[in-house]
């Protein structure tokens, strides 16, 4: 089955910095990305996703790249706020057709620095 | 708010007993899905149902078990409770099978 590894595990980054995170999969069928932000306490929130066919996409702050031939997708923020503090994960799509099972990777604890 | 909502927000029960969590997908979602996430399995995907019929399993235990009415809400149904099912138990939903997923605000299960 599919498996999916995030890194590192807590980044703590000076308000303004960029910051990455990184994930790799196992399935080469896997065609969907998403990335979820998580507060404490609160829901995951899908902030951005990629699909297989896409190298990279952006939405302001936030930018993800995939590398299909390496199995690996990055998660990229830039101009880092105090509230982009949280866990954020990534997840990779396992299926086809109306199947859509989503692991997850084991998140990352950022910490922006004001 | 994403639209989707469960209920309870916080259960506490006793080892052995049945608890079930409820889910009302957004609407116009055909597909529901279970997670649950805990401090040292993080978020796993438990079940998924779309549009009444089970499309996807992943590590759900047999004491657990879940379904989809005909108005798609959906139910998890948790047996013979254990310490180790305490967790946090997210839903979500999406328009169809391939498309991205919509969590609810979760339902915290403590077992004592």
């Amino acid at each position: 089955g599919e498996n999916v590894e995030q890194h590192p595990s807590t980044l703590s980054v000076q308000e303004g910095d960029s910051a990455v995170i990184k994930c790799t999969y196992s399935d080469s069928a896997s065609n969907y990305f998403p990335w979820y932000k998580q507060e404490l306490g609160k829901r995951p929130q899908l902030i951005i996703d990629i699909r297989s066919n896409v190298g990279e996409k952006k939405d302001q702050r936030i930018a993800v790249t995939l590398n299909k031939t390496a199995k690996h997708f990055s998660l990229h923020i830039t101009e880092t706020q105090p509230e982009d503090s949280a866990v954020y994960f990534c997840a990779a799509r396992q299926g086809g057709g109306a199947t859509n099972k989503l692991i997850f990777g084991t998140g990352t604890l950022l910490a922006v620095q004001p | 708010d994403s639209g989707v909502t469960q209920t309870p927000k916080h259960l506490i029960t006793a080892t052995g007993q049945r608890v079930t969590l409820r889910c009302s997908p957004r609407s116009g979602d055909l597909s529901v899905y279970w997670y649950q996430q805990s401090l040292d399995q993080g978020l796993q995907f438990l079940i998924q149902y779309y549009n009444g019929e089970e499309r996807a399993k992943g590590n759900i235990l047999e004491r657990f078990s879940a379904q989809q009415f005909p108005d798609l809400h959906s139910e998890l149904n948790l047996s013979s409770l254990e310490l180790g099912d305490s967790a946090l138990y997210f839903c979500a939903s999406s328009v169809g099978g391939g498309a991205e997923q919509y969590f609810g605000p979760g339902t915290r299960l403590t077992v004592t």
